[in-house]
């Protein structure tokens, strides 16, 4: 079965630039995560959605914006890019959303390397 | 707010040893879930292993295990017979299930660079 997966693999963008990541989760996951990773640290939560609904949103101004649509893929997008947002972006997909046992294990795809100049 | 705490930054392992790496968490909440997760030199981040506070037995997932000891806050990751493919960075994590929206995210440690040497 495939796993999560995520396009484009690397993007280069400069300030002040829009950028839109994709992530399409496990066949049969209803939730995805966004998360960042700067390098040298864990990831950081960016948002969570689950049945096309904004579940849960970490501490990321609002020129970040994600969208869940009805085949349950998702769009994370970034404006008005800062050189502080180059960073790997993971996406994870996950069956549920909210539930407190190994049934909401977030599975995640392979990245997004966005490097901003 | 939850906390993870990973205190070491590199370990190095001989092939077909075991290693443990270290994991102390903190939280308030009663019912938590604890995952590890491997992260090789390409980023994708590969789930190992789940523990939930309150499974009476440890988890164990092939060679991997964990020393789940809930008074003292650890969640150790045991690596038993190590493999060169074993190399990668570590990341302890644990779910926080009570956001506004009613869905739930991972906080992260900073994690463990493993390498296994011949």
């Amino acid at each position: 079965d495939a796993g999560v997966t995520q396009s484009p693999t690397h993007l280069i963008k400069t300030r002040g630039q829009h950028v839109t990541l994709r992530c399409s989760p496990i066949s049969g996951h209803k939730s995805v995560s966004w998360y960042q990773q700067v390098l040298g640290q864990g990831p950081q939560f960016i948002f969570q959605y689950y049945e096309k609904e904004e579940r849960g949103r970490g501490n990321f101004p609002d020129r970040f914006s994600a969208r869940q649509f009805p085949n349950y893929s998702s769009e994370l997008n970034v404006n008005a890019l800062l050189l502080g947002d180059s960073a790997l972006y993971l996406c994870a997909s996950s069956l549920i959303s909210g539930a407190t046992s190994s049934t909401d294990t977030q599975y995640f795809g392979p990245g997004t390397r966005l490097t901003v100049l | 707010a939850q906390k993870i705490t990973q205190t070491q930054p590199g370990m190095f392992v001989q092939e077909k040893e075991a290693v443990t790496l270290d994991c102390t968490y903190d939280t308030s909440d009663p019912s938590y879930g604890l995952f590890w997760y491997k992260q090789p030199s390409s980023g994708e981040m590969i789930f190992l292993i789940y523990q939930g506070s309150y499974d009476q037995q440890n988890a164990t997932e092939g060679r991997y295990s964990l020393n789940f000891q809930k008074a003292r806050k650890s969640a150790n990751l045991v690596i038993s017979a190590s493999q060169l493919g074993d190399s990668a960075m570590y990341f302890c994590a644990m779910r926080d299930a009570h956001l506004t929206g009613g869905g739930n995210k991972l906080t992260f440690g900073t994690g463990t660079q493993l390498k296994v040497e011949l």
